[in-house]
């Protein structure tokens, strides 16, 4: 089993929708759970972290389920700025672990 | 404030020769984590160093590959003899603290061998 997984998509959907992407992670002792962003030809950058609790930025909404070891991102009212690929990351369990990063779900929001 | 800087952007070369690629980790980052950009294979960590000291090591693909971090505001990751095998685009992040930190990533090395 893959460490993070994620559906590859790619998602193609219009300006204005709702869009989820969910992840599954393999180590039960992973603490730390992160969602980041990365444009075509550029570098990852942190979109947010994720908490147990749920938590919202704006239009982005991550959820933690650890008992399920799922998680997930809601984009609503998707910008075309929103085009890129998200990736699920987890650390490797412990506070020195290292991230594991998913291989990410491409979206692309069309006018 | 500048952030991670990579040298060079870009590097062709011919298998078998050494490459060298360069990092400068954002002022007052303890750690410094190298990474190799695949379609196939994703975002891998190859090593990743805490106040200079190499951690793990373990994602570093074979003896060709080797890093260092003769201090904290530099370190640079070596592949001799590269391989075709090798193109890939190479990241190098640091954070402030462990992994429940963000990790700031450099543009990159986009790395082809022919």
């Amino acid at each position: 089993r893959k460490e993070v997984e994620q559906d590859p998509g790619p998602f193609n959907v219009p300006e204005g929708a709702t869009v989820a992407f969910n992840c599954t992670y393999s180590n039960s002792a992973s603490q730390s759970f992160f969602w980041y962003r990365q444009d075509c030809r550029k570098e990852p950058k942190l979109l947010m972290s994720v908490y147990s609790s749920g938590n919202e930025d704006g239009r982005f909404t991550a959820q933690l389920n650890r008992a399920s070891q799922y998680i997930s991102l809601l984009i609503r009212d998707s910008k075309l700025s929103d085009s890129a690929t998200y990736l699920c990351v987890v650390n490797n369990g412990g506070s020195q672990g290292n991230l594991i990063f998913g291989k990410g779900t491409k979206l692309s929001v069309k006018p | 404030d500048a952030g991670v800087i990579q040298s060079p952007r870009h590097e062709v070369t011919e298998m078998g020769q050494e490459v060298t690629l360069r990092c400068k980790p954002i002022s007052g980052h303890d750690y410094l984590f190298w990474y190799r950009q695949t379609m196939m294979r994703g975002l891998e960590l190859l090593i990743y160093f805490n106040n200079n000291v190499p951690i793990d090591d373990s994602g570093m693909p074979e003896d060709r590959f080797s890093a260092k971090m003769p201090n904290a505001s530099f370190s640079t990751l070596k592949i001799q003899p590269s391989e075709p095998r090798d193109s890939a685009v190479y990241f190098c992040a640091s954070t402030p603290g462990g992994t429940g930190y963000e990790q700031y990533f450099g543009p990159g090395t986009r790395l082809t061998v022919t």
